[in-house]
């Protein structure tokens, strides 16, 4: 069945260091991927998606690009700052799987001034 | 524009009781999703809506029931709540399934 597997956390970091936060899936077809994040207290929102190979998905000066050949989706963004300290979820949607969409366990990223 | 949004904000219960968290969205969203969210679980789907008049079983759907009268409300009710659905809840909808989810603010249930 599909899944989903990113780095277990916390990460914690320095402001302005650079941030990668692994995310790799299993699918049988040829999946949808997204990053959420979550702020303290708050739901989760779609930060960046990418729906077919090769695609980068990008926001808020986060990237991530859709590598079929590794079956990544790695998330990354050059200068971190305080604001960004939140929890990170990788998912997946597939046509193979109901298009339900499948969370990885979540990854919290801590930003230190 | 609301988005979605559930109620209530947070909630203690005694175990036994029955309860049932709301959740609206004005999106026009034809799917819709419940979650729950436990210290170092992640999310887990609990029952979910491709359309209105229909439901289906997530992942945890045990002790759950939901509805989905209407485009725009899908309630969640705890027949007879326990300990172990202490949690916080969490609403989502979709245009369509398996496109981008749009989350509500989420409401926090303690079960004594």
């Amino acid at each position: 069945g599909n899944s989903v597997t990113q780095m277990e956390g916390p990460v914690t970091l320095s402001e302005e260091a650079f941030l990668t936060i692994n995310c790799t899936y299993t699918a049988t077809g040829y999946p949808s991927l997204f990053w959420y994040v979550q702020y303290p207290g708050e739901g989760l929102q779609l930060l960046l998606k990418a729906t077919k190979a090769d695609d980068k998905g990008s926001n808020k000066g986060f990237e991530a690009t859709y590598r079929k050949e590794t079956t990544s989706f790695h998330l990354e963004k050059g200068s971190v700052q305080v604001s960004d300290s939140a929890v990170y979820f990788c998912a997946l949607s597939d046509s193979r799987g109901g298009f339900k969409t499948i969370f990885g366990a979540g990854t919290r990223l801590f930003v230190k001034a | 524009i609301a988005g979605i949004t559930q109620a209530p904000t947070s909630q203690i219960l005694a175990a036994g009781r029955r309860m049932t968290l709301r959740c609206t969205q004005d999106m026009r969203h034809n799917a819709m999703y419940w979650y729950r969210q436990d210290l170092g679980l992640g999310l887990r789907l609990i029952h979910y809506s491709n359309t209105a008049g229909t439901t289906g079983k997530g992942e945890v759907p045990d002790g759950y029931s939901v509805s989905r009268a209407n485009t725009d409300d899908f309630p969640l009710t705890l027949a007879s709540a326990v300990p172990s659905q202490t949690s916080v809840y969490f609403c989502a909808s979709s245009p369509d399934l398996g496109e981008t989810q749009y989350f509500g603010p989420g409401t926090r249930l303690l079960v004594l």
